[in-house]
């Protein structure tokens, strides 16, 4: 079966610069999440999307973006980074939104900023 | 504020049985979900409750208490490949999952 799909899987960056990270979710699905994972700690939801519109906003810096697009693929945009950006970044879909719907997560992509 | 507390870290031994449980405080409640996740990889769908009770599926068995905020996940005839950490998460009434820390589960032999 299908499953979420993102890319890179690896990134390395210097500080100061920018990251685009891509999600393709199962197909079918139609809420994107974007997740944070440092080392030993639980996933920080960062943003979701229902239908390509911003359905909920966790715990995002300023300095990063995401949007869906019209085949429900993601980018986070990540602008300025810092050390502290360092982390798995998952993505999750799901179908449907507000409800309990489980979360299918992605293999992550590891962004090392040094 | 919300929080869920689950123990940090757990040692049982290969085909044995260990519970792990998880105690939430959140603003409203949707559900629980348990996740396993392996060290750098994402996590896995395990179980989900929203009714009191047990739901027992194969060698993993999930229960929820939602008058003691308590959940536990079990795991039976445990296996080497069952060292992980096993992740539980509420759907809080807006919808949005919290996430216990995760308790890392050592299985030895």
């Amino acid at each position: 079966a299908a499953g979420v799909i993102q890319s890179p899987r690896h990134l390395i960056k210097e500080k100061r610069e920018t990251a685009t990270l891509k999600c393709y979710p199962i197909p079918r699905h139609d809420t994107v999440y974007w997740y944070q994972q440092g080392p030993g700690q639980d996933p920080q939801f960062l943003i979701s999307f229902y239908e390509k519109m911003q359905s909920d906003k966790g715990s995002i810096p300023d300095r990063f973006s995401a949007q869906q697009f019209s085949d429900y693929h993601s980018e986070l945009n990540m602008s300025s980074l810092e050390l502290g950006d360092s982390a798995l970044y998952f993505c999750a879909s799901s179908l449907g939104v507000g409800g309990p719907y489980e979360q299918y997560f992605g293999p992550g992509t590891r962004l090392t900023v040094t | 504020g919300q929080n869920i507390d689950q123990p940090t870290e757990m040692t049982a031994t290969e085909g044995a049985i260990v519970q792990i449980n998880c105690t939430y405080q959140t603003s409203g409640f949707n559900g629980l979900f348990w996740y396993q996740q392996h060290a750098g990889e994402a996590p896995t769908f395990l179980s989900y409750n929203v009714l009191d009770g047990l739901e027992e599926k194969g060698r993993f068995s999930s229960f929820l208490s939602r008058s003691k905020g308590y959940s536990y996940l079990l795991l039976k005839e445990l296996q080497m490949k069952d060292s992980a950490s096993y992740l539980c998460a509420v759907l809080d009434s807006n919808y949005q999952l919290i996430w216990g820390a995760g308790t890392k589960l050592i299985i030895k032999p």
